[in-house]
């Protein structure tokens, strides 16, 4: 089975820009968790999805949002980016929900 | 608000010692505690995990701690080898399809 993919896994933007990260999660995981990774806070948990539904989210203010396709695939969006954005996103499936996560490789965003 | 709690923030152990990663927890509620591994570049990947009902779990060279009454867990990793020098994080979720939460990792370098 192909692991988490995620696209693309660089970028540079500029503040008050917008950016779309993509995940592609493992084939029959319904369960897309998204994460934030700094090195000072660690991973903070964003939000998750199951079958279309954002079941969970955590405490990030409403510039981020994510979605999920019929397809499991996600996608997250970070707007009106601040230099305080700059991280590397990871994507996690699971088959039903945050028991096993299996990760991708994240996308590392920088915001100058 | 963080509320698992993990130290040391890194780690230097010498090549056949015993490396030790202590979390501690908030609330008691949770219900779940893994561990994950994460080198450069990768994401992270559950290492081993432990549920309150037990007080150790033991995987190769692995082991979870779990004291309940202390609210605390640690891992042990025995005969420390330079390919286990990685990014460790503890985590605790309150079961079911809560999400995890993450320790700010431990940065583990294991010296020949």
């Amino acid at each position: 089975k192909a692991g988490v993919t995620q696209t693309p896994r660089y970028l540079i933007k500029t503040r008050g820009q917008q950016v779309t990260l993509s995940c592609s999660p493992i084939s029959g995981h319904r369960s897309v968790s998204w994460y934030q990774q700094t090195p000072g806070q660690g991973l903070q948990f964003l939000f998750e999805y199951f079958s279309e539904t954002q079941r969970n989210k955590g405490n990030f203010p409403g510039r981020f949002s994510g979605r999920q396709f019929s397809n499991s695939r996600s996608e997250m969006n970070v707007s009106t980016l601040e230099l305080g954005d700059s991280a590397l996103y990871l994507c996690a499936s699971s088959e039903q929900g945050p028991g096993e996560l299996f990760f991708g490789e994240g996308s590392r965003l920088t915001v100058l | 608000q963080q509320q698992v709690k993990q130290s040391p923030q890194s780690l230097i152990v010498q090549k056949g010692g015993i490396s030790i990663i202590n979390c501690a927890y908030e609330n008691t509620a949770f219900d779940y505690f893994p561990w994950y591994q994460q080198f450069p570049g990768k994401g992270p990947a559950l290492l081993i995990a432990i549920r309150p009902d037990v007080s150790e779990k033991k995987e190769g060279r692995f082991t979870i701690s779990f004291n309940k009454s202390a609210k605390q867990f640690s891992l042990h990793i025995m005969d420390s080898q330079p390919g286990d020098s990685a990014t460790y994080f503890c985590a605790a979720n309150l079961g079911g399809n809560t999400p995890l939460v993450f320790g700010k990792g431990t940065r583990l370098s294991v010296i020949a």
